[in-house]
């Protein structure tokens, strides 16, 4: 079946410093989402994307489906943006049906 | 405010038991899914709804079965519990359903079968 890779699978970052998270697709993939697991176990919504990159603050993503892959990146790292993420993409025309990758989990310390 | 609001948040059962997770969506969505995580596993799919029809079933096994009595509504009945049920489930939900759509994400509900 479908799957996501999904890289690193833990990260640690001092505050100010930024990386990025990287997920690889076994087959051609429609879209992706990517979202962070906040303390309550709460997926919070990052960015869809279904080409190109978006920006929202911090946070960089992009996605390019001919060559399946999609990156999360983070700048200036903030000791809220620990937690864990995940990608998650969108094969064919079934877009409910979310393939997850098996989440980044970053620490981000003074 | 959660606009996902899945009930309960922990739940623990014995085995051959039966429960039922709540969930009720406040987005104005017309599909609503479910999908569950079991440990050191990626988060997968379960049961998709659009209108309040089943779309879509990956689950093998019929001792899970959804049950939508208002469109903002899929609880999730699970019966003859096993241990290897154990899991985190999730609800979701989208506008219509029919792909290209973002999908928002409950808080999940934490199920332990002893």
């Amino acid at each position: 079946g479908d799957q996501v890779e999904q890289s690193p699978s833990a990260l640690s970052l001092h505050e100010g410093t930024g990386s990025a998270l990287r997920c690889n697709f076994t087959t051609t993939m429609r879209a992706v989402q990517w979202f962070r697991k906040n303390s309550r176990g709460s997926l919070i919504n990052l960015f869809y994307l279904a080409s190109g990159t978006k920006e929202n603050g911090r946070l960089k993503s992009a996605f390019d489906s001919k060559e399946r892959y999609s990156t999360l990146h983070i700048r200036d790292a903030q000791l809220e943006d620990s937690g864990t993420y995940f990608c998650a993409a969108e094969a064919g025309n079934m877009g409910y049906k979310l393939t997850f990758g098996t989440g980044t989990s970053l620490l981000v310390d003074p | 405010d959660p606009k996902i609001i899945q009930k309960p948040k922990y739940l623990v059962a014995v085995t051959g038991s039966e429960k039922i997770l709540i969930c009720e969506q406040y987005l104005g969505h017309n599909a609503m899914y479910w999908y569950r995580q079991s440990a050191k596993k990626p988060l997968e799919f379960m049961f998709s709804y659009s209108y309040q029809k089943l779309m879509d079933n990956q689950t093998a096994s019929s001792r899970f079965q959804p049950q939508s009595s208002k469109k903002n509504h899929l609880d999730l009945q699970i019966t003859a519990l096993k241990p290897d049920d154990s899991a985190t489930y999730f609800c979701a939900s989208s506008q219509e359903g029919a792909g290209a759509e973002t999908l928002y994400f409950g808080s999940g509900t934490r199920l332990t079968v002893l």
